[in-house]
């Protein structure tokens, strides 16, 4: 069973501070690995992806890949409280080539606190 | 360019019937993926389909189905409504080429069953 997990929340931070989301996965072939922004109500939306060990910034976003410790991580630098959602880290264990089967965390709430 | 459509967006069955969602991917999009959302279960991958051919499927039984045409517009059919059934279904689309290819999610089909 391929599985994601994520610390549920919530995580409150003040406005302005670094939020910092984890992941841990544990199918250690998969090979890509996501962060979805999801609304109370609305559907996921794209933050952003990671394929590579290392780091990958993308203006206030940061998402980080250890595949020997099987973890990802994504900061948030100077959190608006319109960053207040939650954040679903996915795996990507599809076969082939652009390929899509994306195993998902159940999700960390986050609260950017005015 | 247009996003994702899922159609109907509200859907209240009784027990025991029969429902069809459709969804519309994004132009040029070749693979269209269906989740299913619940508060106890999170985001749960049903399957994915390429060219008009299932290529991932996830756990869920057989009365679970679905089915692309040749324009990559997608069908996804319950059968025998349960109660569980009830939950936010999810339509995502991408290139389906190579693993850059990002995928993204439509607003969903609300569906309930009572």
């Amino acid at each position: 069973q391929k599985e994601v997990e994520q610390n549920s929340g919530p995580l409150s931070v003040p406005e302005g501070a670094i939020a910092s989301l984890n992941c841990t996965y544990s199918d250690r072939g998969s090979q890509s690995f996501f962060w979805y922004r999801q609304y109370s109500g609305k559907s996921p939306e794209l933050i952003m992806f990671i394929y590579s060990n290392g780091d990958k910034e993308d203006g206030r976003f940061t998402a980080q890949l250890n595949k020997a410790s099987q973890y990802v991580s994504l900061l948030i630098r100077d959190s608006q409280p319109s960053d207040s959602a939650t954040y679903l880290c996915a795996v990507n264990t599809g076969s082939g080539a652009g390929s899509y089967q994306l195993t998902f965390g159940k999700g960390t709430k986050l609260s950017v606190i005015p | 360019k247009a996003g994702v459509t899922q159609t109907p967006r509200y859907l209240i069955k009784t027990r025991g019937q029969q429902v069809t969602l459709s969804c519309s991917p994004i132009s040029g999009h070749r693979s269209v993926s269906w989740y299913q959302q619940t508060p106890g279960q999170g985001l749960q991958f049903l399957f994915e389909y390429f060219s008009e051919t299932q290529r991932n499927k996830g756990n869920f039984p057989g009365r679970f189905s679905g089915r692309q045409f040749s324009n990559s517009r997608s069908e996804m059919n319950v059968s025998t409504l349960e109660l569980g059934d009830s939950a936010l279904y999810l339509c995502a689309s991408s290139l389906g080429l190579a693993r850059t290819d990002t995928q993204y999610f439509g607003p969903g089909t609300r569906l309930t069953v009572l």
